[in-house]
């Protein structure tokens, strides 16, 4: 069974600060990961994937993938309260079918 | 562009009663894909379509969930019997072919009491 694990939380930081939500996944295999954002009562919308080892910036977002260690991790720079959510990690499974297994999810509350 | 549609928002039932949730994906979008969210934890793949073709069911509980897509647009997913772990939110995502990105709809509350 694979698996992605993730601290649930909740991680509190202050507005303007860095979060730092990390991921582990057991499928040494995988090749695409990905960050969903999903807010209370909401559904899921992707924010961030990554593919290549290193970091991927995107705006206040950076992804960082060590396939060696089987970890990704999301930074979310000069967060703010409306970054407050749940951030879900999701791995590649599937073969070829492009299927998705996600994490527990993070929950983040940036105080303001 | 219309997102992935899906009704009822909220539904209440008691168990052993049957229930039907619909999906309509975003124009073009030949994958569909059914997930089960239970509260505190991430989407769990039910089944995933591909057109009017089923590419993977292995986690649906087919002893009481079934699912179909039958002119590979809009998709129902029903439960029957219900029972009182089947309480979620149950998510449709639809995607382009040989795409990763995902699109949810807004899901569907299921309370079984």
């Amino acid at each position: 069974q694979k698996e992605v694990e993730q601290n649930s939380g909740p991680l509190s930081v202050p507005e303007g600060a860095i979060a730092s939500l990390n991921c582990t996944y057991s499928d040494r295999g995988s090749q695409s990961f990905f960050w969903y954002r999903q807010y209370s009562g909401k559904s899921p919308e992707l924010i961030m994937f990554i593919y290549s080892n290193g970091d991927k910036e995107d705006g206040r977002f950076t992804a960082q993938l060590n396939k060696a260690s089987q970890y990704v991790s999301l930074l979310i720079r000069d967060s703010q309260p409306s970054d407050s959510a749940t951030y879900l990690c999701a791995v590649n499974s599937g073969g070829s079918a492009r299927q998705l297994t996600f994490g527990s999810g993070t929950q983040l509350t940036v105080l303001p | 562009e219309a997102g992935v549609a899906q009704s009822p928002r909220y539904k209440i039932i008691e168990k052993r009663q049957s229930v039907a949730f619909w999906c309509n994906p975003i124009s073009g979008h030949a994958t569909l894909y059914w997930y089960q969210q239970i509260l505190g934890q991430g989407p769990k793949l039910l089944i995933q379509f591909q057109n009017n073709g089923v590419v993977d069911d292995s986690q649906l509980p087919k002893d009481r969930f079934s699912a179909e897509r039958l002119k590979g647009v809009d998709s129902t997913l029903k439960i029957q019997p219900a029972k009182l772990e089947d309480s979620a939110v149950y998510l449709c995502a639809s995607s382009l072919t040989g795409t990763w990105e995902q699109y949810f709809g807004p899901g569907t509350r299921l309370t079984v009491t």
